[in-house]
């Protein structure tokens, strides 16, 4: 099946400091991205969905300005948390698909941020 | 406001014996629905999907679509430790997003 890479696997960091994380489709063009943030024993809640070559749709009560995320092209997409607090740690994953509507999931490996 | 709903358990299940996990969800709109398995601390892995009424097999694993009463559900024959995990539900909105459940946590018992 289809390989999405995602990087770091984990990262810790400190209170006010920005982290980014890569997302990338290794064997495919991901048209669409999406990225979802998950809480211990909790769902994957979706944060904002990107498509190569346009700005992302985030999800209600996701701040745009704090979660950047940037898809420059088809095999990779990037979040970038911005002055990281303790509240954003999680485990943060991205997924992948080829078509805008339809096709498989492609599930990266998850990024545990923590911050200090 | 979209609702997938799923006991979340933990569902403990003897070794050999079939697991049966339910989801219920309130988007009418949605066509399409997953199942994923997740290892705890891994990212989600894709078990089956399916989007007609009735029932799809795949190897140890049915899902099975009522959408009429909005419920899907899978179930799991002769279980093994390693299934052990948490099953997410998920439904597509009309968008192609996944909705995903809480999650039902299994336990096989050896």
């Amino acid at each position: 099946g289809a390989v999405v890479s995602q990087h770091p696997s984990r990262v810790i960091c400190k209170s006010g400091t920005s982290v980014k994380i890569e997302c990338r489709s290794l064997d495919f063009q991901a048209t669409t991205m999406f990225w979802y943030r998950q809480f211990p024993k909790k769902s994957l809640m979706l944060m904002a969905t990107s498509n190569e070559g346009s700005k992302a749709t985030y999800e209600q009560g996701v701040e745009k300005d704090k979660f950047l995320i940037n898809h420059a092209s088809l095999t990779l997409s990037t979040l970038t948390v911005t002055s990281a607090h303790p509240e954003d740690s999680s485990f943060y994953i991205c997924s992948a698909r080829a078509g805008q509507y339809t096709g498989e999931l492609f599930f990266g490996e998850g990024s545990r941020l923590t911050v200090l | 406001q979209k609702e997938v709903e799923q006991n979340s358990g933990p569902l403990s299940v003897p070794e050999g014996a079939i697991a049966s996990l339910n989801c219920t969800y309130s988007d009418r709109g949605s066509q399409s629905f997953f199942w994923y398995r997740q290892y705890s601390g891994k990212s989600p892995e894709l078990i089956m999907f399916i989007y007609s009424n009735g029932d799809k097999e795949d190897g140890r694993f049915t899902a099975q679509l009522n959408k009429a009463s909005q419920y899907v559900s899978l179930l799991i024959r002769d279980s093994q430790p390693s299934d052990s995990a948490t099953y997410l539900c998920a439904p597509t909105d009309s968008w192609g997003k996944l909705q995903f459940g809480a999650g039902t946590q299994v336990v096989v018992t050896p």
